[in-house]
């Protein structure tokens, strides 16, 4: 069984601050993706990242980026000089093997980030 | 990244009548699309699994019959909730898979 845990459950910061958000997860599959979506209160979900596990390197993409250890089973994610706009609930979620066709996501239960001007 | 285009985002119905939402993909086709229910400040709860040309299969505890999913083409799916009653008012969101996975807008469903 796979197990995305996800412990802090909310976290707020004023504008500019960096902030780390945690996940940890659990599978027994040698191969497995792992994934960041950040959803709005819009509700929609957006794709941030897919990290497959042979990979460990870590990625930056703007102001965002992310830790995979692999040692640790953690996928953490940094949003440097947060804005407003990075105010969001972001999930995190792995997929038991690569993604095929009928692979599932498990989620995380995300974590809802406020960003005070 | 891929668009998922999801109609209607909002929708309030009586109880006990049916409401259908559709899921398409539009830039890419896609074998298989999932559907997910998520109650407020929860995660996601995938429901089920939606193959083209073929029947959904469904995760334990979601009624199949209460639920119904149709794939009939690459590029769009539908989730029929039947005899809705308030406690099925929720956000049900579906996504799309070509080598990621791809969200819709979602849609929140109100059973009065």
């Amino acid at each position: 069984a796979q197990k995305v845990t996800q412990a802090q459950t909310e976290i707020s910061v004023v504008e500019k601050e960096d902030v780390t958000l945690d996940c940890v997860y659990e599978t027994r599959d040698t191969t497995y993706y792992l994934f960041w979506y950040k959803q709005p209160p819009s509700g929609e979900l957006v794709f941030l990242i897919r990290r497959n596990s042979f990979d460990e390197q870590n990625e930056i993409s703007g102001r965002y980026s992310w830790n995979f250890q692999k040692s640790t089973s953690s996928f953490n994610f940094t949003i440097t000089a947060s804005q407003v706009v990075d105010s969001a609930v972001y999930f995190c979620a792995l997929s038991e093997v690569p993604t095929g066709a009928n692979s599932k996501l498990t989620f995380g239960k995300g974590i809802t980030l406020s960003v005070r001007p | 990244g891929a668009v998922v285009s999801q109609h209607p985002s909002r929708v309030i119905c009586k109880s006990g009548t049916s409401v259908k939402i559709e899921c398409r993909s539009l830039d890419f086709q896609a074998t298989t699309m999932f559907w997910y229910r998520q109650f407020p400040k929860k995660s996601l709860m995938l429901m089920a699994t939606s193959n083209e040309g073929s029947k959904a299969t469904y995760e334990q505890g979601v009624e199949k019959d209460k639920f119904l999913i149709n794939h009939a083409s690459l590029t769009l799916s539908t989730l029929t909730v039947t005899s809705a009653h308030p406690e099925d008012s929720s956000f049900y969101i579906c996504s799309a898979r070509n080598r990621d996975e791809f969200f819709g807008q979602g849609t929140r469903l109100t059973v009065v």
